[in-house]
Parts: structure tokens; sequence; C-alpha cells
């Protein structure tokens, strides 16, 4: 079965970085692209941009250029999400997901703080 | 950036009666191939998002048929028939028609 197992959650002080991974099984890694969405605790659900997972071509959204990157381990089926220089407001859970013509399949999320 | 409106914030409902939430675009998402892409996802409590309604009005696959989606090129309801306390969390609208994709803030189901 489809599957989006995302790595454990993080505890991070400000100014640091922090890689978060999410692993796809139960189909061609390659033939969807994969996208990333932020939570902040409490709130509601932010679009962060997406990979493509043929290319490795990455687009962020206007709020995450600079300090977000996406990336991939493409042998291993494998989208990466690293922040960096943390500030207290990525303190969130991290989603990603797979876009077919919407996102029909999410990872479990990944909860980062950022605290001193 | 499209934005979506949801109302109300929150809704408490007795079991078995009837919840409508609405999602207003501030674009049409009718796209030039005839699809209106706005969905409707429920946030389970302590999980992922999971999707109910795709292209405005259908079900997906394994959603009880008491899920229901409506709309016009701007303005959506969702409608959920005979409230079940498995209903409880925060329902969300998304627009994937274009870049950069949006949600509405939420809407957040209770049980009385």
């Amino acid at each position: 079965q489809i599957q989006l197992v995302q790595s454990g959650p993080e505890l991070k002080k400000p100014g640091e970085s922090v890689k978060i991974s999410c692993k796809a099984s139960g189909y061609t890694f390659t033939d969807y692209a994969m996208h990333w969405v932020k939570q902040a605790p409490g709130k509601g659900l932010k679009w962060m941009g997406w990979i493509n997972t043929y290319t490795g071509k990455p687009t962020y959204a206007d709020d995450f250029k600079g300090r977000f990157v996406f990336s991939l381990e493409a042998s291993a089926s494998t989208a990466n999400l690293q922040i960096s220089n943390l500030k207290n407001e990525d303190t969130a859970t991290y989603f990603c997901a797979r876009r077919a013509a919407w996102f029909d399949y999410w990872g479990q999320g990944v909860m980062v703080t950022v605290s001193s | 950036d499209i934005v979506l409106t949801q109302a109300p914030l929150s809704v408490s409902v007795t079991p078995g009666e009837s919840a409508s939430i609405s999602c207003r675009s501030s674009k049409s998402l009718l796209s030039s191939k005839g699809i209106t892409s706005l969905y409707w996802y429920l946030q389970k409590p302590g999980k992922s998002p999971q999707l109910l309604i795709y292209r405005m009005s259908n079900l997906a696959s394994g959603v009880p048929d008491r899920f229901s989606g409506s709309g016009s090129e701007t303005d959506f309801t969702l409608k959920i028939s005979k409230v079940e306390t498995e209903d409880v969390g925060v329902y969300y609208c998304a627009q994937f028609l274009e870049y950069p994709f949006t949600f509405g803030s939420g809407t957040k189901l209770e049980i009385k």
C-alpha cells in the first residue's frame, strides 16, 4: 500500500538547522510530485512548495524562499526538507504530501520545536 | 493569491443532525478544462488531513455518502448529513487551481 513515512520529532535551538525526511513506498516515486505543508500549533495549513521528483527541481512559496531547501534521495524514494537558521516561528508540524491532481497521500507529519 | 474564506469558524452538532460549511474563493476555481478545482479535507485530532471531496462535488474513495459537496465557481458548501461522533475535527477547503496552493482557515466541528 502507498505510504509516506516521515522522520521523528525534532527539538532545536534558534539558529540551528534541521533536516526532515519523507520516505515513499508502494508506488513509483518519480511519477508524482512531492509537496510540503506547514501547520503551526493550533493553526491552519500553509503550502510551502513542491519538488519535481523526476527532475529534482524545487519550487518555493514566497514565504519559504531563502532558508528552506527541498531535496531528494531518489534512489531511496525519499524527499527531504531542510530548514536553516531556525527561528521560533518555525515551530510547527511539517507534512509531506503526494500530489496526483490533488494531495491524495500525506505523511504523518514531523513536529519541529525551536526553543532556546 | 487565491483567498479561501471559510465559515463558520466552529460548529457544534448533535449526532444525527446535519452541518454545513461554507468556503468562498476570491477567484473563480473553474479551470479552462471545465474542472472546478476545490477540495475538502478533514483533519482529525492528531492526524494528517484526509481527502473528503475532490473537484467540488466528487466523493473520495472510502468516504461515507453522508458527505457531499456543491457550489458554483466561487462559492462552495460541504454538507454533512446525520453527523456521527467520528466526524469531529477541522474541515479545510483547498484550491489546487494555481500556485500558490491555498487552504481555508478551517472549521472545527464538535459534537454536542
